[in-house]
């Protein structure tokens, strides 16, 4: 079971460019997870979703864009890339939207916009 | 407002000897409270959660946490520290269903 996948692993971007970073999880998760993590503030919440068909904003949304098609993937897509989007980006899934259930995460996509 | 502090960047300790890495909290009503760890170039992976009951809570690896309600503070710890011990973590606090808030981390170095 390889539980979140995320590619790609890393990424070089130019400013104005779009992306689109990939999840895919095969836990059968109901709830999913986008978010950024930079030096000295932790991870925030871009995006969220409970479950297919429905997505909601997280903590810093701007810029960013999701989908939930279906139950296993979740990808998140830069429209036009800034240089502040530069971070890395975990994707995260839990069974259930309960506070009282911990989240898996994925390896992770290091970008960097210039 | 909602807020989780880790107070140290880093925290040194001599294998074998306990660790503490500090957490407070400060969220309206009932907190769920977790703590992370991150290896190098990895993603976050659960350690133990507090819901509800007993104050001491373990989790995996030796690791355990005690809930302190009037001190909003939820501190992981463990008795004898271990090299592979050495790594980044997080203290995170869950409410409202999605939201979580994570602290900024704690470097971890266990020294041999």
């Amino acid at each position: 079971i390889a539980g979140i996948t995320q590619a790609p692993t890393s990424q070089i971007l130019a400013a104005g460019r779009r992306m689109t970073l990939r999840c895919t999880q095969d836990m059968r998760h109901n709830a999913m997870y986008w978010y950024r993590q930079d030096l000295g503030l932790g991870l925030r919440l871009i995006h969220y979703s409970n479950t297919a068909g429905t997505t909601g904003k997280g903590e810093v949304p701007d810029g960013y864009s999701v989908s939930r098609a279906n139950t296993d993937d979740f990808p998140l897509t830069l429209a036009s890339a800034v240089p502040s989007q530069t971070s890395v980006y975990f994707c995260a899934s839990s069974s259930g939207t309960s506070s009282y259930n911990e989240q898996f995460f994925g390896p992770g996509t290091r970008l960097t916009v210039l | 407002a909602q807020s989780v502090a880790q107070p140290e960047d880093q925290v040194n300790v001599a294998e074998g000897n306990p660790l503490t890495v500090k957490c407070t909290y400060s969220v309206s009503g009932n907190p769920y409270l977790f703590w992370y760890v991150q290896y190098p170039n990895r993603g976050l992976q659960f350690l133990l959660k507090y819901i509800t009951g007993d104050n001491l809570v373990k989790g995996s690896y030796g690791f355990e946490a005690e809930f302190n309600k009037s001190q909003t503070s939820f501190h992981l710890k463990k008795p004898s520290a271990l090299v592979s011990d050495s790594a980044l973590y997080f203290c995170a606090v869950r409410f409202g269903g999605f939201k979580t808030i994570f602290g900024a981390g704690t470097r971890l170095f266990v020294k041999a």
